[in-house]
């Protein structure tokens, strides 16, 4: 099964307010999550990463923060704006060669 | 936008037949993954290619094929076509093998099996 969930499959928010998607993941072994940005018709697009050795990791108007406590991941994104809409992916490395593990995904509506 | 080309944009075969789908790498890439991205679902990992060897594989049955070449650019190709092989393939590319590495998506191939 995966070991990557997202707790909401949708998420609405309004525009300009501050957006938080949440993810968990079940290997406490994981050392290096990624988020990625879904548009509609277009492929992953890289948001920002964070490694284990790390708690908090900005970046422009994102912020990735890393619980590994209780194995949780979360995405917030500051004064949404209505490009933002979008489906939003955690997503670990499989071990290895694995390849990446992803979620099902959180889509974002924003709305006006 | 990665840099990371794929073609076709979109594909119809039927049942039964073979397809080739392509991905040209970001310059200075050379690791190729390669996903299958159904409806509503994230991506599930199929195989990576690394110096123009399979360097990973999912669970995904021997039909499923590629081949990376010198330049890096990559195919893979899905023989005896089922209707559940409908999806989004996705191919990404990341500067060295293994799954550490941040992986770069191109646009997709929409490929629908009839």
């Amino acid at each position: 099964g995966e070991s990557v969930g997202l707790h909401l499959p949708t998420l609405s928010v309004q525009e300009g307010d501050n957006s938080i998607i949440n993810c968990a993941y079940s290997n406490s072994a994981s050392d290096y999550f990624i988020w990625y940005k879904q548009e509609s018709g277009k492929g992953p697009q890289f948001i920002i990463d964070i490694r284990s050795n790390m708690d908090k990791r900005q970046g422009q108007r994102v912020t990735v923060l890393l619980n590994k406590t209780v194995k949780h991941l979360s995405l917030q994104i500051a004064a949404t704006q209505p490009g933002d809409s979008a489906v939003y992916f955690c997503a670990e490395p499989g071990g290895g060669a694995d390849g990446l593990t992803f979620g099902k995904g959180t889509h974002l509506i924003i709305q006006p | 936008e990665t840099g990371v080309t794929q073609s076709p944009t979109h594909l119809i075969k039927t049942r039964g037949q073979q397809v080739t789908l392509r991905c040209s790498s970001q310059s200075g890439h050379n690791t190729v993954s390669w996903y299958q991205q159904a409806l509503g679902q994230g991506p599930q990992f199929i195989f990576q290619y690394y110096r123009e060897e399979e360097n990973g594989r999912g669970n995904f049955p021997p039909r499923f094929s590629g081949l990376q070449f010198p330049n890096y650019s990559s195919e893979l190709n899905v023989n005896a076509l089922e209707l559940d092989d409908s999806a989004l393939y996705l191919c990404a590319s990341s500067l060295v093998g293994g799954s550490g590495e941040t992986q770069y998506f191109g646009p997709g191939t929409r490929l629908l099996v009839l």
